[in-house]
């Protein structure tokens, strides 16, 4: 049950774009269309950006979008705002358990 | 308005036990799988348990299984953590959280904190 694998921190300037990656296996990221991406301020719970790889819930800004290459999932923010600010966390569901994490990135917008 | 609280955590002593309870309101909470994922302070997210929707089948992390039970009560609309044999590591902020319509966990509770320490 090894945790997906993402850069500890990313960082970009308002209005620039960035990509976050997370890396899985074959049991998970790379079996299944099941990656989602969540959004943690600090002190809050976390909430839910993309699911299902490409899709967004209701409500979540059209600047955030996510893809898939094999066992790599990634997250790209465009148009960066202050708000971005945040650590983001990519799951998928895997095949020995249910939903593994990956480690978090901390978006710095400087 | 669909809701999550969590409840029960505290400060308990190695080798204890504590029960979180995790009330649901504003979906029909039995048509649903329901998760246990905690955050060590300063850590990342880790997925710890979940329940089908009528309590017939669970399943627990490596770090958990064995000392930890997820139950459910589908007429109280509540959701339960039982943990025993705690250790340090435990330490963490608890959520429940909840797949609602979508593949993914789109329902989070506020967190409850356990502090395992003597």
């Amino acid at each position: 049950q090894s945790a997906l694998t993402q850069p500890a921190s990313v960082s970009g300037s308002p209005g620039q774009s960035i990509t976050i990656s997370c890396t899985g296996t074959s049991s998970d990221v790379g079996s299944y269309n099941l990656v989602s991406w969540h959004q943690q301020h600090p002190g809050r719970a976390p909430k839910l950006m993309i699911y299902e790889v490409t899709k967004r819930p209701s409500g979540v800004s059209s600047r955030f979008s996510g893809s898939k290459s094999g066992n790599t999932a990634s997250l790209t923010i465009s148009g960066l705002q202050a708000e971005d600010g945040a650590d983001y966390y990519c799951s998928s569901y895997a095949t020995s358990t249910s939903w593994v994490f990956g480690g978090g990135t901390e978006l710095t917008v400087l | 308005e669909v809701q999550l609280v969590e409840s029960g955590g505290g400060l308990v002593q190695p080798g204890g036990s504590l029960r979180l309870s995790c009330a649901a309101s504003g979906f029909t909470f039995s048509n649903y799988w329901m998760h246990w994922v905690r955050q060590a302070p300063g850590k990342g997210l880790v997925w710890v348990s979940r329940i089908h929707s009528d309590g017939s089948s669970t399943s627990y992390a490596d770090s958990v299984k064995g000392r930890f039970t997820i139950s459910r009560d589908n007429a109280k609309n509540t959701l339960y953590l039982h943990m025993n044999s705690l250790r340090a590591e435990d330490t963490a902020v608890y959520y429940c959280a909840g797949p609602l319509g979508v593949n993914a966990l789109n329902i989070w509770g506020q967190g409850t904190m356990v502090t395992v320490s003597s």
